[in-house]
């Protein structure tokens, strides 16, 4: 089982809203990420959680605010956002290899997204 | 400055032929190759990875092969079938000293339609 889920499906909000999106999964995968997609563009990491610490923030803007509560839960709190901040936004995990060695086997597996509207 | 290029945007083959998808990267230090199947308005689907130390992977219908020396990968899907229509993603990751890899760098995709 690979399964990433998220939610909600999609999502509209305002500019002055307050809004989260969810993803879990219950793969016992250590390293947890969100991504944000826009139309024909590749995924741009945001953020990276390892062993539910903040591992990487990819100078994201604080109106996103990431929080990992347990392994396998992870949260991405929005507030004030911009109409340029719509877009898919998706949540991935991996095994998180460990250190030390070759850590080259972390096959990261994305959920299917949350299309998000600011307005 | 793109680390992985998909120079293709776009491909078209009849069902039942070979589809060859194409990947350069630029960084020697990239050990760690995927390529990943998104259909519209959902996430990336993982299909086939290879890592540095091999130069060809398998699984059913999609093979991956490494050139390292020309920094170039290729997908191949064997025969290809209508809905494999999709974009792929190209992406490569990175040995980092303290363990596991955590950024993908993604190739911008290339849009592959398998027609009947």
């Amino acid at each position: 089982d690979t399964e990433v889920t998220q939610t909600p499906k999609h999502l509209v909000m305002g500019m002055t809203n307050k809004k989260s999106l969810k993803c879990e999964q219950h793969m016992g995968h250590r390293a947890m990420y969100w991504y944000k997609q826009k139309a024909k563009k590749p995924p741009e990491l945001m953020f990276v959680y390892s062993y539910e610490k903040l591992s990487i923030n990819e100078s994201v803007p604080s109106r996103f605010s990431p929080e990992c509560p347990n392994s396998s839960l992870l949260n991405l709190h929005l507030h004030a956002l911009q109409p340029e901040d719509s877009a898919l936004y998706l949540c991935a995990s991996s095994q998180e290899t460990g250190a030390g060695g070759w850590g080259g086997t972390d096959t990261q597996y994305f959920g299917p997204g949350t299309r998000l509207t600011v307005l | 400055d793109q680390q992985v290029k998909q120079n293709s945007p776009s491909l078209s083959v009849q069902e039942g032929r070979i589809s060859i998808l194409n990947c350069d990267y630029t960084n020697s230090m990239f050990d760690y190759f995927l390529w990943y199947k998104k259909y519209p308005a959902e996430g990336p689907t993982f299909l086939i990875s290879i890592s540095s130390i091999k130069d060809k992977n398998e699984d059913g219908r999609f093979t991956v092969f490494l050139n390292k020396s020309a920094k170039h990968l290729s997908l191949h899907i064997v025969p290809s079938q209508p809905g494999d229509s999709a974009v792929y993603f190209c992406a490569a990751s990175l040995v980092n000293s303290g363990g596991s890899n955590y950024k993908l760098t993604f190739g911008k995709g290339t849009l592959l339609t398998v027609n009947p």
